[in-house]
């Protein structure tokens, strides 16, 4: 069964320690995406890769960082320079298709309370 | 500045009738555009998308249509059952600048046997 795997569901950490998420798609494909959702909100972008060993910075980058070095695995690292971690992330994937790539699959997301 | 807005945060219909959930942005550079439906604690699941070119897509009970002069598209769900209760965010791209989506803040919808 194809898809998207993100653990773990329920993450807890105290206030200055760094935390890393993780994200494995086997859906063979070529991007991927980490989003933030806060209560009320719409999904906001943070980082996203196109391929192996290349990441760009979404639109709330800061505090957060990335690395891609295989194809399935696109892990997210919360920094305590991150001012408001707490939050619920989702990663996501897509193939790089023509002009417009397939809509994003998205994983079940990790929620993640700092305090 | 949010440039996908949802101006209604949420929205009651009844089981039968016809659910019109409206979305609006401000960046003409938006070429293609999407509805996810998310459950709680859950990820977002794809339902419809439709591209600058056309102004109408339809998909079972699902429509999208799109106002480009108005930079406005709507999704129409009919009729509606109580399973498409879900928080249903609309999401726009511009493919060539690496298909990044920016979500709107997404709309509550409750459907009432």
């Amino acid at each position: 069964d194809g898809g998207i795997t993100q653990s773990p569901k329920y993450l807890f950490r105290k206030e200055g320690q760094n935390v890393t998420l993780s994200c494995e798609q086997n859906l063979n494909h070529d991007a991927m995406y980490w989003y933030r959702q806060d209560p009320g909100q719409g999904l906001r972008l943070i980082y996203y890769s196109q391929i192996v060993n290349d990441f760009q910075k979404g639109d709330i980058a800061e505090g957060y960082s990335v690395s891609r070095e295989k194809k399935e695995s696109f892990p997210l690292t919360v920094t305590s320079a991150q001012k408001n971690p707490t939050a619920f992330y989702l990663c996501a994937s897509t193939k790089v298709d023509g002009y417009y790539n397939s809509p994003l699959h998205f994983g079940n997301g990790t929620r993640l309370t700092v305090t | 500045d949010q440039q996908v807005k949802q101006n209604s945060p949420s929205l009651s219909v009844q089981e039968g009738r016809i659910s019109i959930l409206n979305c609006d942005y401000t960046n003409s550079m938006f070429d293609y555009f999407l509805w996810y439906k998310k459950y709680p604690a859950e990820g977002p699941t794809f339902l419809i998308s439709i591209s600058s070119i056309k102004d109408k897509n339809e998909d079972g009970r699902f429509t999208v249509f799109l106002n480009k002069s108005a930079k406005h598209l709507s999704l129409h769900i009919v009729p509606s059952q109580p399973g498409d209760s879900a928080v249903y965010f609309c999401a726009a791209s511009r493919p060539a600048a690496g298909n990044k989506l920016t979500f709107g803040g997404g709309t509550r919808v409750l459907v009432k046997p």
